[in-house]
C-alpha cells in the first residue's frame, strides 16, 4: 500500500512569495496533520484536519492555512514567506483524529527561502 | 521547561549492545506516547507506540512507560550500525489531536 505522498520535494522560493504544499494520505486514513520542523529540532504542529474540519492549529501566525479535500488529501498554504520558514514539511496521517491513532508522515517538502 | 525533553547525544553505543533512550514529559495529562526514528535527511518514521504503562515489546525494540514519573523511553537490543539515526519522542498534548515532539537523541552505533 502507498504510504503518505507529498509534493513537491523540494521548492526555493524568494521572500514574500507564497507557497502551496500537497499530501495524499494513506487509504483509509481520514485525518491529515502538518508540521514544521527545522534543524536540529522536532516537529512543531501546524493543523490538523478530519473530515474536511480543522480539528486543531498551533502556534503559527494565519500567514499560515490549510484544508482538506472530499478525497482527505490536503493542501498547505503560506503566504508572504519569510527566511524563518525555511524548513522541512511534514504531513502525517492517522484513521482518526485521537490520540491513540498513531500519525504516519510522508517523505516531506524541504522548503527554502532566499 | 520544554514539554518534551530528550538527551541529544550522541549516544555512542558498539554493535550488539543494547541502546537505551529516555524522554520525559511535562503534561500529566499526555495519553499516549510514540518513538520515531529520523535518518539524516529523512522523514520520521513511526517504530513504538505505548499508551499504558509497563513495557511493550516489539522484535528489537522495547518501550517502556512510567506515568507516574512521567518517563518513557526506549530500548534497543542487539544494536546495528543500520539503527544510527535520530529517535524521536512524541507525546499527545493537552488536546489530543497534536503530537509534541522532544528534539531528538541522536543514536550512534559503531561496528
Amino acid at each position: 500500500d502507498a504510504g503518505v505522498t507529498q509534493s513537491p520535494t523540494h521548492l526555493i522560493k524568494t521572500r514574500g512569495q507564497h507557497v502551496t504544499l500537497r499530501c495524499s494520505p494513506i487509504s483509509g486514513h481520514k485525518s491529515v496533520s502538518w508540521y514544521q520542523q527545522v534543524l536540529g529540532q522536532g516537529p512543531q504542529f501546524i493543523f490538523q484536519y478530519y473530515e474536511k474540519e480543522e480539528r486543531g492549529r498551533g502556534n503559527f501566525p494565519d500567514r499560515f492555512s490549510a484544508r482538506q479535500f472530499p478525497n482527505y488529501s490536503s493542501e498547505l498554504n503560506v503566504n508572504a514567506l519569510l527566511l524563518g520558514d525555511s524548513a522541512l514539511y511534514l504531513c502525517a496521517s492517522s484513521r482518526g483524529p485521537d490520540s491513540n491513532q498513531p500519525q504516519h508522515f510522508g517523505d516531506g517538502t524541504r522548503l527554502s527561502i532566499l | 521547561q520544554k514539554e518534551v525533553e530528550q538527551n541529544s547525544g550522541p549516544l555512542s553505543v558498539p554493535e550488539g549492545a543494547i541502546a537505551s533512550l529516555n524522554c520525559t514529559y511535562s503534561d500529566r495529562g499526555s495519553q499516549s506516547f510514540f518513538w520515531y526514528r529520523q535518518y539524516s535527511g529523512k522523514s520520521p518514521e513511526l517504530i513504538m507506540f505505548i499508551y499504558s504503562n509497563g513495557d511493550k515489546e516489539d522484535g528489537r525494540f522495547t518501550a517502556q512507560l512510567n506515568k507516574a514519573s512521567q518517563y518513557v523511553s526506549l530500548l534497543i537490543r542487539d544494536s546495528q550500525p543500520s539503527d544510527s539515526a535520530t529517535y524521536l519522542c512524541a507525546v499527545t498534548g493537552d488536546s489530543s489531536y497534536k503530537l509534541i515532539f522532544g528534539s531528538g537523541t541522536r543514536l550512534l552505533v559503531r561496528p
